[in-house]
């Protein structure tokens, strides 16, 4: 069964630390995997996205990591800010037109 | 101003009443979704649809039914079939061609109360 895997469920820092949010999945055959970030009460916006070639893909503070062979991904948030408090989904995209599979995410709270 | 809209943000609904969710896209995007989301929970897939005319249930489709009589709107309606409605509703879309990524990209989603 294809699934995704988040860990931490949850996690508290402070501004300024830097953090690592992983992402295990199951699906096959994989095409792509996205990081979303998810502000309370709105919609998902897409972070990054990388196809299976791809080990590492950087969007201002955020980078993501592939490893297509132990099926891992992560996430690391550098010097972290008070908006950077949100939840971060996981969601991998199986080859053709299937529905995405997303993982149940990771709540980050970033306190002062 | 190009996106995904929905609408109303919040909706509050009588126990045994339908309620209709809005969504609309002008993307020019191909496939469509509607997704829920309670507190601690991913988002699970409700219905799709690839095409106008066409859509398929997901893995949460019963108490739902929806609607794809022009490719930039995808309405879901809520029965009062659906026995656990309260939820955060996202719709997404995303082309199905032309595009390596296919990213899907959400609207801001509608609340929904019942009361």
């Amino acid at each position: 069964k294809n699934q995704v895997e988040q860990s931490p469920q949850s996690l508290i820092i402070l501004e300024g630390k830097n953090c690592t949010l992983q992402c295990n999945y199951t699906v096959s055959p994989f095409s792509n995997l996205r990081w979303y970030k998810q502000d309370t009460g709105r919609g998902p916006v897409s972070l990054t996205i990388m196809t299976f070639s791809e080990n590492t893909k950087s969007n201002g503070r955020y980078t993501a990591t592939l490893d297509a062979d132990t099926k891992q991904s992560s996430l690391h948030i550098t010097a972290s800010q008070l908006s950077d408090s949100a939840s971060y989904i996981c969601v991998v995209s199986a080859s053709g037109n299937t529905p995405l599979v997303f993982g149940k995410g990771t709540r980050l709270s970033v306190i002062a | 101003d190009g996106g995904i809209t929905q609408s109303p943000k919040y909706l509050f609904r009588k126990e045994g009443q339908n309620v209709t969710l809005s969504c609309e896209q002008n993307l020019n995007h191909d496939a469509m979704y509607w997704y829920r989301q309670d507190p601690g929970q991913g988002l699970r897939l409700i219905y799709y649809s690839q095409i106008v005319n066409d859509f398929q249930k997901g893995d949460i489709a019963e108490g739902y039914s929806v609607s794809r009589e022009k490719k930039e709107s995808f309405p879901l309606t809520v029965t009062s079939a659906q026995k656990n409605p309260t939820a955060f509703y996202l719709c997404a879309s995303r082309p199905t061609r032309d595009s390596l990524y296919r990213e899907q990209f959400f609207g801001p989603g509608t609340r929904l109360t019942v009361l």
